[in-house]
């Protein structure tokens, strides 16, 4: 079976720049994560959906980032304008619906350089 | 709001020694779940263990085990007989019932030959 997929897996751009990054998640998971990994800030939380809807957008960090899903099988995090301190590994997570509350299962990550 | 906290930030053994990472949790949610992910130098995360708020048994799986005391808010993790490979970074995780998962800064794990 096919892991949740991220693309680009690298994205080099220029500050001013729109970014769009890219996720498939497992057919059949229910809840989708972005996170954002950096040296100084560790693995924060941007943002996650249950069922296609935002449920908590707490951690994302200004109105330049932006979250959608509109369907069970893809999602796009925006970066609209980019700055260099938004350079990071950004990694999408997938998770199944109930009964329990299971592990994530992470992309591999797109790894953005703001120039 | 929930925390996460792993105080150890670097810890380096040599082979075969037995290791300990700390995950200290704060929640207000009475149900909630507990994780150790494994991020090696290729930069996936892996999914190793995971233990339920209402399940305080500790386990061992292989070279892992495990030791979650509710009395004390801790999940900590232990390696047995370290080796080369298991060199990276654990991360301790928390979700809740609503489904948001937070991670603590993670620690760097080196074994040495």
């Amino acid at each position: 079976d096919a892991g949740v997929i991220q693309s680009p897996r690298h994205e080099v751009t220029e500050m001013g720049q729109e970014v769009t990054l890219r996720c498939k998640p497992i057919s059949g998971h229910d809840y989708l994560f972005w996170y954002r990994q950096t040296m100084m800030r560790g693995l924060e939380l941007l943002i996650y959906f249950n069922n296609n809807v935002p449920i908590d957008d707490s951690g994302m960090p200004e109105d330049r980032f932006s979250a959608k899903m509109p369907n069970a099988s893809f999602s796009t995090l925006k970066i609209q304008p980019s700055e260099p301190r938004d350079s990071a590994v950004y990694f999408c997570a997938s998770s199944p619906p109930g009964p329990y509350t299971g592990e994530l299962f992470f992309g591999e990550g797109s790894r953005l350089t703001v120039l | 709001a929930q925390k996460v906290t792993q105080a150890q930030t670097e810890i380096s053994v040599v082979e075969k020694e037995d290791v300990t990472l700390d995950c200290v949790y704060e929640t207000r949610d009475t149900t909630y779940y507990l994780f150790w992910y494994k991020q090696p130098p290729s930069g996936e995360l892996v999914f190793l263990i995971r233990r339920n708020s209402f399940d305080e048994q500790n386990e061992i799986s292989g070279r892992y085990s495990w030791n979650f005391q509710k009395s004390t808010s801790s999940f900590n993790f232990t390696i047995t007989a370290s080796q080369v490979v298991d060199s990276a970074v654990y991360f301790c995780a928390l979700r809740t019932n609503a489904g948001k998962s937070t991670f603590g800064d993670g620690t760097t794990l080196t074994v040495k030959p």
